[in-house]
């Protein structure tokens, strides 16, 4: 099993709709978790950290689940300019520390 | 504030070369990370400093090797180049070392191997 493992994509949604990225991961010691969007050849950008209780910046949700392992990020009301590719990223207290998903691309469709 | 600048921002080198990529962190940064970006991939941890000493390191050989100054700016050395190590390499800065802090990243060197 992959150390981090991220819903394969493209997903092509159309404006408007509500988009919804898992993301698994193994190590039950993880301790703290991202999501990161990256545009075509830029550099990832923080969207959000994920906290236990979840939490919500606009139309971004993002949920954390320790028991099952895995994280979400819900998008809602989906505007062009959230196409990007969708990287998890998983911080975790040994040598290898930070953990990206291969990520998942979006394209919103007009 | 300053952002995470890198230096160059495109290389091209052949087989069996070295290489040295720079990174300036984002003022107030202490802690840099390097990561291997390969098309269509996520990025890959290669390492991390923090006050001038490595701080984790991923699955890379020994000739990728790193630098930390008093400044927090880093380097990032690659020996006997291959194909293999054509990528995006990525450098992000964050604050002391802790999990709990998000990456803040440059915009990359583009290495070219041929």
């Amino acid at each position: 099993r992959k150390e981090v493992e991220q819903d394969p994509g493209p997903f092509n949604v159309p404006e408007g709709a509500t988009v919804a990225f898992n993301c698994t991961y193994s190590n039950s010691a993880s301790q703290s978790f991202f999501w990161y969007r990256q545009d075509c050849r830029k550099e990832p950008k923080l969207l959000m950290s994920v906290y236990s209780s979840g939490n919500e910046d606009g139309r971004f949700t993002a949920q954390l689940n320790r028991a099952s392992q895995y994280i979400s990020l819900l998008i809602r009301d989906s505007k062009l300019s959230d196409s990007a590719t969708y990287l998890c990223v998983v911080n975790q207290n040994r040598d290898d520390k930070i953990i990206f998903g291969k990520g998942t691309r979006l394209h919103i469709l007009p | 504030e300053t952002g995470v600048t890198q230096s160059p921002t495109h290389l091209i080198k052949t087989r069996g070369q070295q290489v040295t990529l720079r990174c300036s962190s984002q003022s107030g940064h202490n802690t840099v990370s390097w990561y291997q970006q390969a098309l269509g991939q996520g990025p890959q941890f290669i390492f991390q400093y923090y006050r001038e000493e490595e701080n984790g390191r991923g699955n890379f050989p020994p000739r990728f090797s790193g630098l930390q100054f008093p400044n927090y700016s880093s380097e990032l050395n690659v020996n006997a180049l291959e194909l293999d190590d054509s990528a995006l390499y990525l450098c992000a800065s964050s604050l002391d070392g802790l999990p709990d802090q998000p990456q803040h990243f440059g915009d990359g060197t583009r290495l070219s191997i041929l």
